[in-house]
């Protein structure tokens, strides 16, 4: 069974640029996270998907950054325009539902410059 | 608010010694409880999960972890570590909706 794909594996952005993350969850994962862990931290929640619906993103920064999954599979996640404080690695993470084990892709490592 | 405490921040034991990490949570309803390890470079991975029943628990590689709902607590055990334990150990806590709140990290040295 694949695993959470995410791409790129790096970004090396100046401020004030704009930066886009892609993730291809687990096949039938309903449930979709993106986190983002700063160096020396634990993931923090930015946004849940339940299909195609947001269920909580209470901790997004929604003055610049948006995330969508279309059709209840792939998402993206942008920065525009980014800080210097959003370098960190970006994770996606996917699971079938409550109790499931999350999986967790190989995350995105930006570097904002 | 929900959240998670790790009032470790580093631990180093030597090789083939015991390890506890700690762990507590606020949650007032009955928590899901996780804990995952990451590897230098690499993803998060789950070691063991707790949901209902038992109170100690089993995972991969050796670990086991206890919950404790008097003292809101989740600890992590390894009887024996080895080098390769060597990472980031984070426990987390799942609320409702499916939202998993992760604590801010132990990281685990051996020396061997």
């Amino acid at each position: 069974e694949a695993g959470v794909a995410q791409s790129p594996r790096y970004k090396i952005i100046e401020k004030r640029q704009s930066v886009a993350f892609w993730c291809n969850p687990i096949s039938g994962h309903a449930t979709l996270y993106w986190y983002q862990q700063i160096l020396g931290q634990g993931p923090k929640l930015l946004i849940q998907f339940q299909n195609n619906g947001v269920v909580d993103d209470s901790q997004l920064p929604k003055d610049r950054f948006s995330a969508e999954r279309l059709k209840g599979v792939d998402s993206t996640l942008k920065i525009q325009p980014a800080k210097l404080e959003d370098s960190a690695v970006y994770l996606c993470a996917s699971r079938a539902g409550l109790k499931e084990t999350q999986y967790f892709g190989p995350g995105t490592r930006l570097l904002v410059l | 608010a929900q959240s998670v405490t790790q009032p470790d921040i580093h631990i180093t034991v030597s090789e083939g010694a015991s390890l506890e990490l700690r762990c507590n949570y606020s949650y007032g309803a009955t928590p899901y409880l996780f804990w995952y390890v990451q590897s230098p470079g690499q993803g998060l991975q789950l070691l063991l999960k707790y949901f209902s029943g038992d109170t100690l628990v089993q995972g991969i590689k050796g670990f086991e972890a206890e919950f404790k709902r008097s003292q809101s607590s989740f600890n992590l055990r390894k009887p024996s570590v080895h080098w390769s334990d060597a990472a980031e150990y984070f426990c987390a806590v799942e609320t409702s909706y499916d939202k998993v709140i992760f604590g801010p990290g132990t990281s685990l040295s051996v020396i061997p």
